[in-house]
């Protein structure tokens, strides 16, 4: 089956500082999404993006964040200043379609730890 | 507030037995309902997805949905041990992006 792959799987920051989660969406897919998880909570929605723009975002998904398709491949999220509040496992999801029985396929997540 | 919510478990089910979950939904809106099961520091695997009020099977896994309540559960029949995961549901708006998910309910198979 194809696969959403992340990169880093751990990334470790200090306070304050900016970070950048990538993902590689499935080849072709058109619909781009990033969920968080802090741990023991439920997945919660940040973001998605389709045709280059965000189609949708969350009230967590605040200045801090943003998020860019650069190259036609990757999709990365980027947090500005990191708070203590954004550790959490981070995971990309795509899926090819926008129908009601279209499957997303999420990554294997970043677990992100903000010092 | 549109929530989803499920009982935390943990559930303990004898291998062999029918292990049920529920969940509910507060938005009448929602119009596609998944199940989704989690392993301990993994991503959401999908299970099952029913849109349509009334039963959904695929081989162990029954999803019963039912809009006038507001209720969704999913049966597994003859559990294993390699069901025993946290099992996420999540809801959708026709037109919206995102999934809302619930909790989750922390389901154990007792070999």
């Amino acid at each position: 089956e194809p696969e959403v792959t992340q990169t880093p799987s751990h990334q470790v920051t200090q306070m304050g500082q900016e970070v950048i989660l990538r993902c590689v969406p499935i080849s072709n897919h058109l619909y781009f999404y990033w969920y968080r998880q802090i741990l023991g909570q439920k997945v919660e929605f940040l973001v998605s993006f389709y045709n280059n723009e965000i189609s949708e975002k969350s009230e967590i998904f605040d200045d801090q964040f943003s998020v860019e398709r650069p190259d036609g491949s990757n999709f990365t999220l980027k947090i500005r200043s990191t708070k203590l509040e954004d550790s959490a496992m981070y995971f990309c999801a795509s899926r090819l379609r926008q129908m009601i029985n279209e499957k997303l396929f999420f990554g294997s997540g970043t677990q992100l730890s903000v010092l | 507030q549109k929530e989803v919510e499920q009982n935390s478990g943990p559930l303990s089910v004898p291998e062999g037995a029918i292990a049920s979950l529920n969940c509910t939904y507060s938005d009448r809106g929602s119009q596609s309902f998944f199940w989704y099961r989690q392993y301990s520091g993994k991503s959401p695997e999908l299970i099952m997805f029913i849109y349509s009020n009334g039963d959904k099977e695929d081989g162990r896994f029954t999803a019963q949905l039912n809009k006038a309540s507001q209720y969704v559960s999913l049966l597994i029949r003859d559990s294993q041990p390699s069901d025993s995961a946290t099992y996420l549901c999540a809801v959708n708006n026709f037109g919206n992006e995102k999934l809302t998910f619930g909790t989750g309910t922390r389901l154990t198979i007792i070999p």
